[in-house]
């Protein structure tokens, strides 16, 4: 059984469009992750959810909507989508000990490519 | 700013051989951790260290910490060809960053067979 698991795997679309992308964990985690690798591998945090609620909302352009609908999922919607947005989305969760964050375990990532 | 910056961005070392890698970060941490990532896959965690802690072994890698100089080293022993992967130190903050890890950029090590 994959822990961490995100579609689609491979994302092609052309600018101004809008797409999702599906996360769901199975590790029973309260804290899910969207993380954006870029082409030079920098890998930055953008939306951190706990128990459904929003905990960190990184300097994201508000094309970017993450929406949890449980707390095993975490997905996201990216409107009008523009060349800068092509990098790999990387879902991950994690357990929050109160005090600090514990190791996360990451999905395969999505590949987002735009034309 | 980027918290982790890791030292060297590069490393290419013969199977059999210990490869280091040095990571450097600029506030005061929880907890460091490394993660390894081969090429097109996601990462995965390796190792975790606490602030009060200044060495961690886990089978043939060692994890050092030093919070006087902001610095860790990941040392990998008798490297396999396996072991080719990009490694990241990621830093929990805590505080009003709490539940947040910054990534470093990542060492690409490359073990030859």
């Amino acid at each position: 059984d994959t822990a961490v698991s995100q579609t689609p795997k491979y994302l092609v679309t052309q600018m101004g469009n809008d797409k999702s992308i599906k996360c769901e964990q199975n590790l029973g985690h309260d804290t899910m992750y969207w993380y954006k690798q870029d082409s030079k591998k920098f890998l930055k945090i953008m939306f951190s959810y706990n128990n459904k609620e929003l905990i960190i909302n990184e300097t994201v352009p508000n094309r970017f909507s993450p929406k949890s609908p449980d707390k095993a999922h975490l997905n996201l919607h990216i409107n009008s989508l523009e060349l800068g947005d092509s990098a790999v989305y990387f879902c991950a969760s994690s357990r929050l000990t109160g005090i600090s964050t514990g190791e996360l375990f990451f999905g395969e990532g999505s590949r987002l490519t735009v034309l | 700013s980027q918290q982790g910056e890791e030292d060297p961005q590069a490393l290419s070392i013969q199977e059999g051989e210990n490869a280091t890698m040095n990571c450097s970060y600029k506030t005061s941490i929880n907890n460091l951790q490394w993660y390894r990532q081969n090429s097109g896959r996601g990462l995965v965690h390796l190792i975790l260290i606490r602030s009060n802690e200044r060495e961690k072994h886990s089978g043939r890698l060692r994890v050092t910490l030093d919070t006087s100089k902001k610095s860790s080293s990941l040392l990998i022993t008798a490297s396999r060809a396996a072991d080719t992967a990009s490694y990241f130190c990621a830093t929990d903050a805590g505080g009003t960053s709490y539940g947040k890890l910054t990534f470093g950029q990542g060492t690409i090590l490359t073990v030859h067979p």
